[in-house]
């Protein structure tokens, strides 16, 4: 049974760094065609895809916001760790973990986490 | 980045009745390996979205057959052909034949008259 839960705060304060952990169960990070992302949704807004790192530990990052990420994981843990620099109160969302298995459903998301909602805040 | 754009934006359905939802994409999503990177997802009112569609017209596992995916190219639809209550939410299509990044359509909320 695959799960993914994503852990991290629920109130930043502008400028400070977030630091968002997805713990996976199910599956693992070093399965050839396996990878992880991080997609975050405004509320009442659209999804948005964020970072993704794959088996291989090969890193994308968001055209837009990938000087703010860092997107890493730690196979023995079953973990990925997503931080964002310099919040914003236009950052506040609610931010999904998702995985990919390239041999189940291509380049499709299959398992969603149940997403964090992070507001951002002084 | 590749834009997608969807339409209607919002969508009203009897029950028992079609659905069409067309989603259009700024570039070909079709790769040289023959394979065409566009998704559907649901997202249903407070859940997490889920993966209804992958690769233009396949169903992911449990899917209902209602739901039906097509298309090539730029243009695509994804078609409910009995709409049923528990369909209600927000659709969204998706590319991932460019990285970075994979980019979302805007959505289309679905609801029951």
């Amino acid at each position: 049974q695959v799960t993914l839960r994503e852990s991290g705060p629920a109130l930043v304060k502008p400028t400070q760094t977030l630091t968002l952990t997805c713990t996976f169960s199910g599956f693992s990070l070093s399965t050839s065609g396996m990878c992880v992302s991080w997609v975050r949704q405004p509320p009442g807004k659209a999804l948005e895809w964020l970072a993704l790192i794959d088996w291989d530990d090969d890193k994308y990052y968001s055209t837009s916001l990938k000087t703010r990420l860092t997107i890493s994981k730690d196979t023995s843990k079953n973990q990925v760790v997503l931080t964002m620099t310099n919040m914003d109160p236009v950052d506040t969302a609610t931010y999904y973990c998702a995985r990919m298995n390239l041999a189940v459903a291509g380049k499709g998301f299959d398992y969603w986490g149940q997403g964090t909602l992070v507001t951002v805040s002084s | 980045d590749i834009v997608m754009t969807q339409t209607p934006l919002s969508l009203s359905v009897t029950p028992g009745q079609p659905a069409s939802i067309s989603c259009k994409s700024s570039q070909s999503l079709l790769h040289s390996d023959g394979k065409t990177y566009l998704y559907w997802y649901l997202q249903k009112p407070g859940q997490s979205p889920q993966l209804l569609i992958y690769e233009v017209s396949n169903r992911f596992s449990g899917v209902p057959d209602r739901f039906s995916g097509s298309g090539s190219g730029t243009d695509f639809t994804l078609k409910i052909s009995r709409v049923e209550a528990e369909d209600v939410g927000v659709y969204y299509c998706m590319q991932s034949i460019q990285l970075p990044p994979f980019t979302f359509g805007p959505g289309t909320k679905v609801d029951i008259k």
